[in-house]
């Protein structure tokens, strides 16, 4: 198994650039989530999915949108960079559902960077 | 409002020594509290899981123990290896929004030869 894989592994855009971070795992976990990671600060989730074809918003949605098409993958898309969504951004998925006690498996992260 | 604060928050021991990592946390109820290993440049990776209701939890020279009634939770890292150096970060899961895991901000563990 790959577990949880992310690319790219670095981006740098300009301001107002789209793009999508890709996301996808391989041990048919129904939740994934999206996070972003800055300097002093705990692991934000901006983005989660509970399943194929459902999605809702974490702490931090503002500028990112997510879809759930396949249990497989979970892309994250920036609409219009800004250089406040300059990041590490991480992949995760988790088995089970509501009150899961079960591993929360990371991907290794894309660094963005918004000029 | 539901917070995770970490202590301290950089630490530096020699090798073969042992240290212990605190949290606390204001979540409440919560479902379970989770210790990860982030090394750098990588993704963070469980090392324990612990319900309210359990006391400690190990996981080879790591003991995560937790105190419900003061909110407290540590990490003891025993004999430490050069490969313990990483972040250690506490979470918290709670048990409404059970999604939306609370994570503190990581402690930097360096360990010298």
């Amino acid at each position: 198994n790959a577990g949880v894989t992310q690319t790219p592994k670095f981006q740098v855009l300009k301001t107002g650039q789209s793009m999508t971070l890709q996301c996808a795992q391989d041990m048919n976990h129904e939740y994934m989530s999206w996070y972003r990671q800055d300097p002093g600060m705990g692991l934000r989730l901006i983005h989660y999915s509970v399943g194929a074809g459902i999605t809702d918003q974490g702490e931090v949605p503002n500028g990112y949108n997510v879809s759930r098409s396949t249990t497989e993958d979970f892309p994250l898309r920036l609409l219009s960079a800004a250089p406040s969504q300059t990041s590490v951004y991480f992949c995760a998925s988790t088995a089970g559902g509501v009150g899961s006690y079960n591993e929360q498996f990371f991907g290794p992260g894309t660094r963005l960077t918004v000029l | 409002k539901n917070q995770v604060e970490q202590s301290p928050q950089s630490l530096i021991i020699l090798e073969g020594k042992n240290c212990t990592l605190q949290c606390n946390y204001t979540v409440s109820p919560f479902s379970n509290l989770r210790w990860y290993k982030q090394d750098t440049g990588r993704g963070p990776v469980s090392l324990t899981i612990m319900t309210f209701s359990e006391n400690t939890k190990s996981n080879g020279r790591y003991t995560a123990t937790l105190d419900a009634d003061t909110k407290q939770s540590s990490l003891h890292i025993t004999a430490s290896q050069l490969s313990d150096s990483a972040s250690y970060i506490c979470v918290v899961i709670p048990t409404s929004g059970t999604y939306k895991y609370i994570f503190g901000t990581g402690t930097r563990l360096k360990v010298l030869a």
